[in-house]
């Protein structure tokens, strides 16, 4: 069955860097783009980054553009995360999710982790 | 930017209500539009894809419509365990995406 762990959250104070880590299972990897979605305390959902299946086109939302890196490893069936210059509003629980498309042109978001906690306090 | 607006933003229903959730896109989105159900502490579930289809092993008191800017989510006979928040989302911008900003349904 398919399963995506995350790992890597934990306490960091401000200006800090992380890398979170996605573990793939149950499926072909290297087959689907992935995504990156964070929800801070209490509110909504957020996209933050998607990467191709090879790794070589990526998108960032404007809020972490520059600060977030996305990658991934085929080989390892894992997605990354790397979070630098961490601030308080970074503050959340981010999940990786995997991207499903079915033809034409429709996509959804088909299975999730069980997310990660960061949170950015001195 | 795509914005999405889901209305209301929470409601009180009792067990076996009609409920419905509307979502409406800043621009037509066509039917690119999903929708999610997220309990406390969990990940997100899908639950609609492309405005009207429904996920696999979702039960069918739950279905979506609408169109280019509007859309709705609708449960039918609501149970215990659909207490939940729920999210749409637009895909027409993939791979860059939207959320609303969710809708809390609560026992009255």
């Amino acid at each position: 069955q398919v399963q995506l762990v995350e790992s890597g959250g934990g306490l960091v104070k401000p200006g800090g860097s992380l890398r979170l880590s996605c573990a793939a299972s149950g499926f072909i990897f290297s087959d689907y783009y992935m995504n990156w979605i964070r929800q801070a305390p209490g509110k909504g959902l957020e996209w933050i980054s998607s990467i191709s299946t090879s790794g070589d086109t990526i998108y960032y939302a404007d809020s972490v553009r520059g600060r977030f890196t996305i990658s991934r490893d085929n080989a390892k069936n894992s997605l990354f995360l790397q979070i630098n210059s961490l601030r308080a509003e970074d503050t959340a629980v981010y999940y990786c999710a995997r991207r499903q498309w079915e033809l034409p042109t429709i996509y959804y978001f088909d299975y999730w982790g069980q997310g990660t906690l960061v949170t950015v306090s001195s | 930017d795509i914005q999405m607006t889901q209305s209301p933003s929470s409601l009180s229903a009792s067990l076996g209500d009609r409920v419905t959730i509307t979502c409406r896109a800043s621009q037509s989105i066509s039917s690119y539009l999903n929708w999610y159900q997220q309990k406390p502490g969990k990940a997100p579930k899908l639950l609609i894809y492309a405005a009207s289809r429904l996920q696999s092993g979702v039960p069918s008191r739950f279905s979506g419509s609408g169109s280019e800017t509007d859309f709705a989510l609708t449960i039918t006979s609501l149970q215990p365990e659909d207490f939940a928040i729920y999210y749409c989302q637009q895909s027409y911008t993939t791979p860059t995406w939207t959320f609303g900003q969710g809708t809390k349904v609560e026992v009255k």
